[in-house]
């Protein structure tokens, strides 16, 4: 079945140190995004990919960044995570910006 | 930007119970309105969208209804169940992004 994949489920990191999370998707659509989700809040958009086009929200930290290197699999680095930074990473995809978005089934991310 | 309402953010029911959730948007632009169902730990999944060209949409237990003029539009559970037992976002469309709605936490009581 055609779906969006993410890697691990469940990520423990150090106040400070490095992490990288996964996405892959095998629905060979155009988008990808990155969203964040706290405890009983709605998703926020990090930022998205259009193809090779790299679209960042106003507001995401210096300390977000990502890549995409092939139309399969888009990362998140976190270069220095923040005991705030703790909460469910979520990425989807969609054929265009505008329509239709399929998501992951997140990591949820742990800072210690 | 666009700005989505949605209510109420707690809903319990009685199983077999309609439940209704209502979300408003603030963009004319927006054309485009999904539901999503997220279980706990897991990913939002979306479960029914419509497009500003129709008024209704139904699919099974679940409908969506769409006022434009108005800028809102609703979520209908029909004869609930356990399993329907969920958060639950609208979102629209406008610009390059969707915005999420808040989120519904529907309990339903067998």
């Amino acid at each position: 079945d055609a779906m969006v994949i993410q890697n691990p489920r469940y990520q423990v990191t150090q106040f400070g140190k490095p992490v990288t999370l996964s996405c892959s998707q095998t629905l060979n659509h155009n988008v990808m995004y990155w969203y964040q989700q706290k405890s009983s809040q709605a998703p926020k958009l990090l930022f998205h990919y259009y193809d090779k086009d790299f679209n960042n929200e106003a507001d995401t930290p210096d300390n977000f960044q990502s890549r995409r290197p092939n139309t399969s699999f888009c990362f998140l680095d976190i270069r220095s995570p923040g005991l705030g930074d703790a909460a469910m990473y979520l990425c989807a995809t969609s054929t265009l910006v505008r329509d239709t978005q399929y998501f992951g089934p997140g990591t949820r991310l742990t800072v210690l | 930007g666009e700005n989505v309402e949605q209510h109420p953010s707690t809903l319990s029911v009685q199983e077999g119970d309609s439940a209704v959730i209502k979300c408003t948007y603030s963009d004319s632009a927006s054309n485009y309105f999904p539901w999503y169902k997220q279980e706990l730990g897991k990913g939002p999944q979306l479960i029914i969208d419509i497009r500003s060209n129709v008024g209704e949409k139904k699919d099974q237990r679940i409908a969506v209804t769409l006022n434009k003029t108005a800028k809102h539009f609703s979520l209908h559970i029909t004869e609930t169940q356990p399993e329907d037992s969920a958060v639950y976002f609208c979102a629209a469309n406008t610009g390059n992004q969707f915005y999420f709605g808040t989120g519904t936490s529907l309990t339903v009581i067998p």
